[in-house]
């Protein structure tokens, strides 16, 4: 079964300076993406960030990057230069992109992350 | 990209009464799903809203509590039935379009049960 993990609940920054926030994910799917979210206190969800499977380069998004670790399972997010708004709740989620596809989406647990001036 | 339209944005409702929340898309696309985020929780799915059928349920989830519908490519709706104070959450309309690399969502509807 899919799961995604994340392992830090909070995460503190210094302005400007960078964070990684970490993801692990486990399937047995060969084919799959990897997606990244933000959701600010409003709620809604923005996405940041896409990584398939058989992408041979980490993704990038302006100041967000993707660091894509295959035989780890990894997926780490990045992001440069911190901003105050950036702080947020951010998600890690997966979607199975095989025989298997279903469009679904799961989620990790999220990491809450406080941009300090 | 798609530009998903959902409403209401907030609610807050009386235990024992049902709300409907509605999904407009900018486009036909292939596939619509409602999530469900309880306070300080992560996203758990719903369901699979289709076109012109059933929609399907995740294990937990049921059709008399949570009926859906998906009359179109660009629409569909979730009600929530008989609400209880454990209903308040935020529920979240996503659409994915043929491309796998895509995943959107509404802007949510908050709601609160009292």
């Amino acid at each position: 079964a899919q799961k995604i993990t994340q392992t830090q609940p909070g995460m503190f920054v210094q302005e400007k300076e960078a964070v990684t926030l970490d993801c692990t994910y486990d399937t047995s799917d060969q084919s799959y993406g990897l997606f990244w979210y933000k959701q600010p206190s409003s709620g809604e969800m923005i996405f940041l960030i896409y990584q398939g499977s058989y992408d041979e380069q980490n993704a990038t998004e302006g100041r967000y990057s993707l660091n894509f670790q295959k035989a780890r399972k990894s997926a780490n997010l990045v992001i440069s230069a911190s901003q105050l708004g950036d702080s947020a709740m951010y998600f890690c989620a997966m979607r199975e992109t095989g025989s298997s596809n279903t469009g679904k989406l799961i989620f990790g647990q999220g990491t809450t992350l406080q941009v300090k001036p | 990209s798609a530009v998903i339209s959902q409403k209401p944005s907030r609610d807050i409702c009386q235990r024992g009464t049902s709300l409907t929340i509605q999904c407009q898309v900018d486009s036909q696309v292939t596939m619509m799903f409602w999530y469900r985020q309880q306070p300080g929780q992560s996203l758990t799915l719903i369901a699979t809203a289709n076109q012109g059928s059933e929609a399907t349920y995740e294990s937990g989830f049921v059709i008399d509590k949570f009926p859906i519908s998906r009359p179109n490519l660009t629409f569909s709706t979730l009600t929530v039935s008989n609400m209880s104070p454990e209903d308040s959450s935020i529920y979240l309309c996503s659409v994915g379009t043929g491309a796998n690399t895509e995943a959107f969502f509404g802007q949510g509807t908050r709601l609160t049960v009292v």
